[in-house]
């Protein structure tokens, strides 16, 4: 059964740690996304790679950064927690570009305190 | 915003009944997605329906989409108890965009 794989269900993190969320996908996409869920907002795209070492800005990059060493692998990288870093955080990888019909991660709920 | 956007945000309905749920946009696109989430977990992939497309069928549910209207909607016929979750829709822009845009999703409730 193909998946995505994000390393933590739950992290609590204190203000100020450097955090990584980790997503493995073993499906040979080359598409990969960072989105953070809030409630009643929606999904919102943070980071997303069409290639390995390659990344680009979603719609809210502002305090986060990715690595992309290898296909199968994306970080989201949280330089400094924040408090209004605390959410849901969804991987997806996809095929196509655009996606269509993207795989998801279960997620990771991260709590900064 | 380049959002779409979910109506209702909320949905109750008792078993056996039809759920419908509509999604609205701004701009021109090449497909809508629609997507589900069970409380706390990830997404995954219901149905796509492109722009040239007015009408798709995957089992009990049924999507329609309006272009002129630049809307959809999410049809569930006959829903189980099992079919509660958070529905989402998803699109993606043919003004050169490669990513897709969510909306805040529909919660819906299937009550035995």
């Amino acid at each position: 059964d193909v998946k995505v794989t994000q390393s933590s269900r739950y992290l609590v993190k204190r203000t100020g740690e450097k955090v990584f969320l980790e997503c493995v996908q073993d499906m040979d996409h080359e598409n990969m996304f960072w989105y953070r869920q809030d409630p009643g907002l929606g999904l919102r795209l943070i980071y997303f790679s069409y290639d390995v070492k390659m990344k680009e800005k979603g719609d809210i990059p502002e305090g986060y950064s990715v690595s992309r060493e290898k296909k199968e692998r994306f970080s989201l990288i949280l330089e400094s927690a924040s408090t209004n870093q605390t959410s849901m955080y969804l991987c997806a990888s996809s095929l196509s570009r655009p996606p269509m019909g993207s795989t998801f991660g279960s997620g990771t709920r991260l709590t900064v305190v | 915003s380049q959002q779409g956007e979910e109506d209702p945000q909320a949905l109750s309905i008792q078993e056996g009944e039809n759920a419908t749920m509509n999604c609205s946009y701004k701009t021109s696109i090449n497909n809508l997605q629609w997507y589900r989430q069970n409380s706390g977990r990830g997404l995954v992939h219901l149905i796509l329906i492109r722009s040239n497309e007015r009408e798709k069928h995957s089992g009990r549910l049924r999507v329609t989409l309006d272009t002129s209207k630049k809307s959809s909607s999410l049809l569930i016929t006959a829903s189980r108890a099992a079919d509660t979750a958070s529905y989402f829709c998803a699109t993606d822009f043919s003004g050169g965009y490669n990513k897709l845009i969510f909306g805040a999703g529909t919660r819906l409730a299937v009550h035995p």
